[in-house]
């Protein structure tokens, strides 16, 4: 069971807007550490979507951005397309385990 | 710009020790940042094991953190994982990453590609 609390699974049609969520606690999100997200394509090693916690790397598209509220933290993903299609993990870091953290993972499906 | 490859062997015995190594080319460890190890069970999500500073200074899971060693060698370019008696639960695609300092809380990227190490007699 995954420190972060991430749904397994997620979809939208082309052209919608998806969220996802990724819960946390005290000790990691609801602290006063930072969230970032990756993108993990079919068979590819993970890729840096978002970093402290709505900032996107050079090369990304500002259709993707990322929030941070209390114990949660959100990516949002609008005008989906096909490419999109992918494993998105969320990653903190947690004090109690004094560690970095990820979520379990969320399973992005373009219909 | 900053490339990451791991390499060592892709099956290992149980019992044994795993041992891998990520190769940077594109920036020089001695310059700063963290170096970090994750691995990813087939089919499964991420887990992060361990990281170290181009110092030396090592930070792992606790719960590998008996059975985990992270060294770095600056005069190659490198640093090393060593996992010791590992079982069927250790199989999975081990990754090599860059991590920022961050006072919050560090990032890992860029990634390398990945290498399966399978635990198996």
């Amino acid at each position: 069971q995954s420190v972060l609390t991430q749904p397994p699974s997620v979809s939208g049609a082309p052209g919608q807007r998806v969220t996802i969520s990724c819960t946390g606690s005290s000790s990691n999100i609801g602290a006063v550490y930072d969230v970032h997200w990756y993108q993990q394509l079919p068979g590819t090693a993970p890729k840096l979507l978002i970093y402290k916690n709505n900032n996107r790397p050079s090369g990304v598209p500002d259709r993707f951005s990322g929030s941070k509220s209390g114990t949660s933290a959100s990516l949002a993903i609008s005008g989906l397309q096909a490419e999109d299609e992918a494993d998105y993990y969320c990653q903190s870091y947690d004090s109690r385990l004094s560690g970095s953290v990820f979520g379990g993972g969320t399973k992005l499906t373009v219909l | 710009q900053v490339q990451l490859q791991e390499s060592g062997p892709g099956l290992v015995k149980p019992s044994e020790t795993l041992s891998l190594t990520c190769t940077v080319s594109g920036y020089s460890i001695s310059s700063g940042y963290f170096w970090g190890w994750i691995r990813q069970p087939p089919g499964k999500g991420l887990e992060w094991i361990g990281s170290i500073f181009h110092s030396g200074n090592t930070y792992y899971k606790s719960s590998l953190k008996s059975r985990v060693s992270i060294s770095v060698d600056t005069s190659k370019n490198q640093f090393s994982l060593k996992l010791s008696s590992v079982t069927a639960a250790d199989t999975a695609v081990y990754y090599c990453a860059r991590l920022p300092p961050n006072d919050y809380g560090s990032w890992f990227d860029p990634w390398g590609q990945g290498t399966l190490v399978t635990v198996s007699s």
